[in-house]
């Protein structure tokens, strides 16, 4: 199985401020159309994930457009530009590419 | 979209249940279905896929030979069979849709001893 770790686990983060999630891949993720299948979700206390980005780096409608998704081959990244309070959570890769499909441990972002 | 889970509960080791997820917003029989389980304060982990007419059908290696994923487009409803549970099967279960944009709301399965 592919296995999808991210950085870091934890993100305390001042309001305002950029914040930037690490996720990484055992396999290259680059499907056989060229595609890369990585997809960014956000889960707030009591809620279902919600996807954010798929495809690496395509924003799902209703996202802000402070949340950018970018990377290639095993190495990606959640960027998100001027945190708002909103934004609190569990950010999860998950990747589409290979079976079965696997997700990140997750990183929590909390307000320093 | 709008994905509605039910059928979770409390059950015995060894005992069965079967989830149901009722699809609409959407045109359920163009897409591929999915579960997705998650241990409350863990990652999610996917369970299982089921292309748009049924005919192929994925699992995870932890659940192969005791879940069956199934639907019915005439219902808009697919199903998780969930049989010979173990302690490790607890968690809330998700249906998810549209390479996983839409999510129900989550049906906890608790397996007791």
């Amino acid at each position: 199985d592919v296995v999808m770790t991210q950085s870091p686990l934890s993100l305390p983060v001042t309001l305002g401020q950029p914040a930037s999630i690490s996720c990484r891949s055992s396999q290259s993720l680059v499907y056989s159309d060229g595609n890369i299948y990585l997809n960014w979700f956000q889960q707030r206390p009591g809620q279902s994930p919600r996807r954010l980005i798929y495809m690496l780096s395509k924003r799902d409608s209703g996202v802000p457009d402070r949340f950018s998704g970018s990377g290639s081959g095993t190495d990606f990244t959640l960027e998100i530009s001027r945190v708002e309070v909103e934004d609190i959570g569990v950010y999860y890769c998950m990747q589409g590419t290979h079976w079965p499909y696997t997700f990140g441990p997750g990183t929590n972002l909390e307000i320093k | 979209v709008q994905l509605v889970e039910s059928g979770g509960g409390i059950v015995q080791r060894g005992g069965s249940l079967r989830l149901s997820c009722v699809a609409s917003g959407f045109i359920f029989d163009d897409h591929w279905m999915h579960w997705v389980r998650q241990v409350p304060g863990k990652g999610p982990v996917w369970v299982s896929r089921i292309n748009s007419d049924g005919s192929s059908i994925f699992y995870a290696d932890s659940v192969k030979g005791r879940f069956t994923t199934s639907r019915d487009n005439a219902k808009n409803t697919v199903y998780l069979q969930m049989d010979n549970l173990t302690d490790e099967d607890s968690a809330i279960y998700y249906c998810a849709s549209i390479t996983f944009f839409g999510w129900g709301q989550g049906t906890l399965v608790t397996v007791s001893s």
